[in-house]
């Protein structure tokens, strides 16, 4: 089953804080963030395995909550670069499944 | 390191006609996946590659298929094209094996099919 992202799209101003949320009814091995800018491909951020550790990357961060295969993803003191459309993947076994991928939420950080 | 090459970027087709894109992974990646998107839909797994093998396959019609060379580069064919069938198609390699990035996808730029 697909995840489910929420908000699907966003707008901020410089320097504003985010948090996109992804949901999933099955028990999940691990859980993937991918942002794509406008006509580009999309790009690894993070990974996050079960077990509910937070990772960071520059001011972008994410959490996994196990026990409701739940993930998030926190960016904090916006840029423009921020701007794009950001994706979570989720693995349900290790190795053995292919990523599915959410509708997406599109965020839009403006000056 | 070269990225992950598809090719190619931009192609259109008529209804009932047949398209071949093809992806280049990254060099000893030796996984190759598939994926559809198009707007408000996300990315929609079509198949994953591995060792000349189909490893994994998504909900889509039989008149998508794929194949993947001793080289690990990959192909995938559509036939009958409809006009749902317009979409980015983008290919994925990743290492597989073990460690925590073994499944972390590189994406190709993408074939953008538009079928009239």
């Amino acid at each position: 089953q697909q995840p489910v992202q929420s908000p699907q799209a966003v707008i901020l101003r410089e320097g504003e804080d985010a948090v996109i949320n992804c949901s999933s009814s099955k028990a999940l091995y691990s859980v993937h963030w991918y942002r794509q800018k406008h006509g580009e491909a999309p790009v690894f951020l993070m990974i996050l395995l079960k077990g509910g550790e937070q990772k960071g990357h520059d001011k972008i961060s994410a959490s996994f909550n196990e026990k409701k295969q739940q993930s998030s993803l926190y960016l904090t003191a916006s840029q423009l670069s921020y701007s794009g459309t950001y994706f979570c993947g989720t693995e349900s076994n290790s190795g053995n499944t292919p990523l599915v991928f959410g509708k997406g939420t599109r965020l839009s950080v403006i000056a | 390191k070269a990225g992950v090459t598809q090719t190619p970027r931009y192609l259109i087709k008529t209804r009932g006609q047949q398209v071949t894109l093809s992806c280049s992974p990254i060099s000893g990646h030796r996984s190759v996946s598939w994926y559809q998107q198009t707007p408000g839909q996300g990315l929609q797994f079509l198949f994953e590659y591995f060792s000349e093998t189909q490893r994994n396959k998504g909900n889509f019609p039989g008149r998508f298929s794929g194949r993947q060379f001793s080289n690990s580069r990959s192909e995938m064919n559509v036939s009958t094209l409809e006009l749902g069938d317009s979409a980015l198609y983008l290919c994925a390699s990743s290492p597989l094996g073990q460690g925590i990035m073994a499944n972390v996808l590189t994406f190709g730029a993408g074939s953008r099919l538009t079928v009239l």
